[in-house]
């Protein structure tokens, strides 16, 4: 069974252009959390999708962030017009119905120059 | 809201050594409770978890960790480290059903020594 896949692993985005960040979840898994981890710090929970449902997305900033989960097809985080803040490992999680154990991909490393 | 403090922000054991990382949480109810670890440039593995029942809970590679509930900690123990797990250690929180979000600390880096 694979894990979480996520891609790409790195990207690189001049200001101004969007990112899209891609996540696989396990197989069975309908529910898909996105995580931030700035450099050295935790990470920080930015929102919690099922299928083509977002359920709480409390941690997202309010402008140029978005996310999906369509029904077919991986979860998307798209930021539009990219700035050096944005600049962090973005982790993906996913997990089965009703249970809270979370499993990680390994992450895609922006970088904006 | 949940929260979580990990209070030791680096750690430098000698290989061979016992080991206690420490990690404290607020939640208004019983929590659900995590020990994560992350390697550099690695995404995070899942070392343990506690949802409810026996307080003393074992993981994998060695590590266990004891829920108190009284002093609200959840402290990671190992008796004797090796030089792999020189790691970045993050405690995290989880309601107990409805919002599943996990709230994390900041983290404790373990430096491990010859």
């Amino acid at each position: 069974n694979a894990g979480v896949m996520q891609n790409p692993r790195h990207l690189v985005r001049r200001r101004g252009q969007e990112a899209r960040l891609r996540c696989s979840p396990m197989k069975g898994h309908s529910h898909v959390y996105w995580y931030r981890q700035l450099p050295e710090e935790g990470l920080k929970f930015m929102v919690y999708l099922q299928k083509e449902n977002i359920i709480d997305e409390s941690g997202m900033p309010k402008e140029r962030f978005s996310a999906e989960f369509p029904k077919e097809g991986p979860s998307i985080l798209r930021i539009q017009q990219v700035v050096r803040g944005d600049s962090a490992a973005y982790f993906c999680a996913s997990s089965p119905a009703l249970n809270n154990e979370q499993f990680f991909g390994p992450g895609t490393r922006l970088t904006v120059l | 809201a949940q929260s979580v403090t990990q209070p030791d922000i680096h750690i430098t054991v000698s290989e061979g050594a016992s080991l206690e990382l420490r990690c404290n949480y607020s939640y208004g109810a019983t929590p659900y409770l995590f020990w994560y670890v992350q390697s550099p440039g690695q995404g995070l593995q899942l070392l343990l978890k506690y949802f409810s029942g026996d307080t003393l809970v074992q993981g994998i590679k060695g590590f266990e960790a004891e829920f108190k509930r009284s002093q609200s900690s959840f402290n990671l123990r190992k008796p004797s480290v090796h030089w792999s797990d020189a790691a970045e250690y993050f405690c995290a929180v989880g309601a107990n059903f409805g919002n599943e979000k996990l709230t994390f600390g900041t983290g404790t880096r373990l430096t491990i020594i010859p």
